[in-house]
């Protein structure tokens, strides 16, 4: 059985339109996360959910908006995308502190 | 803010061979991490170090929480094909955000 898994694995689209990616954990985890790995592969958390608790890193746009229907789902969605925004996304659980993370597979989003 | 940084960036070694590699910060973390991530997957974790000084084994793997707080080592020993991938330094603080390394490439010739 899959952890944490992530649809689509990949995602083209075209620069202006609206996409989601969906995220799942299994694990019974209480934290949820969404990571950004660019083409250099630097990997940047963009936000962690916890307990309806939503943790944002100050440099993520705001035409990205996690939404989490309940704690086993922690859902990206980006309005207007931009080329900048083409980069593999990566949706991570773990317990209450993040030290035990667990990746799911990444969703590679191109904007063309 | 926090920034890691590792070294080296990349490395081609020969199968068999010990690895090294490091990572450093100007601030101090009370939370050490080593991932490794394959191509085309997410991250894994590898060893997770939370006290100054500890030095832990994963099969060959070995990482060590330096003293100041402010740097962490991965050794891998005897390293065999399957050892390739990016492998990165995470360190976190207690109700902070974790802060990953830019990763240093491992490629391994047979």
């Amino acid at each position: 059985d899959t952890a944490v898994s992530q649809t689509p694995k990949y995602l083209v689209t075209q620069m202006g339109n609206d996409k989601s990616i969906k995220c799942e954990q299994n694990l019974g985890h209480d934290t949820m996360y969404w990571y950004k790995q660019d083409s250099k592969k630097f990997l940047k958390i963009m936000f962690s959910y916890n307990n309806k608790e939503l943790i944002i890193n100050e440099t993520v746009p705001n035409r990205f908006s996690p939404k989490s229907p309940d704690k086993a789902h922690l859902n990206l969605h980006i309005n207007s995308l931009e080329l900048g925004d083409s980069a593999v996304y990566f949706c991570a659980s773990s317990q209450a502190r993040p030290d035990t993370q667990y990746f799911g597979p990444g969703t590679r989003l191109t904007v063309l | 803010g926090q920034q890691l940084n590792q070294s080296p960036q990349s490395m081609f070694i020969q199968e068999g061979e010990d690895v090294s590699m490091n990572c450093t910060s100007s601030s101090i973390f009370n939370t050490w991490l080593w991932y490794k991530q394959d191509p085309g997957e997410g991250p894994v974790l590898l060893i997770a170090l939370y006290k100054a000084g500890e030095l832990t084994s994963n099969g060959r793997l070995t990482a060590q929480f330096g003293i100041t707080r402010k740097d962490s080592f991965l050794n891998i020993s005897a390293s065999i094909p399957s050892d390739v991938g990016i492998y990165f330094c995470a360190g976190y603080n207690y109700g902070q955000n974790f802060v990953f390394g830019p990763g240093t490439r491992l490629s391994v010739l047979p």
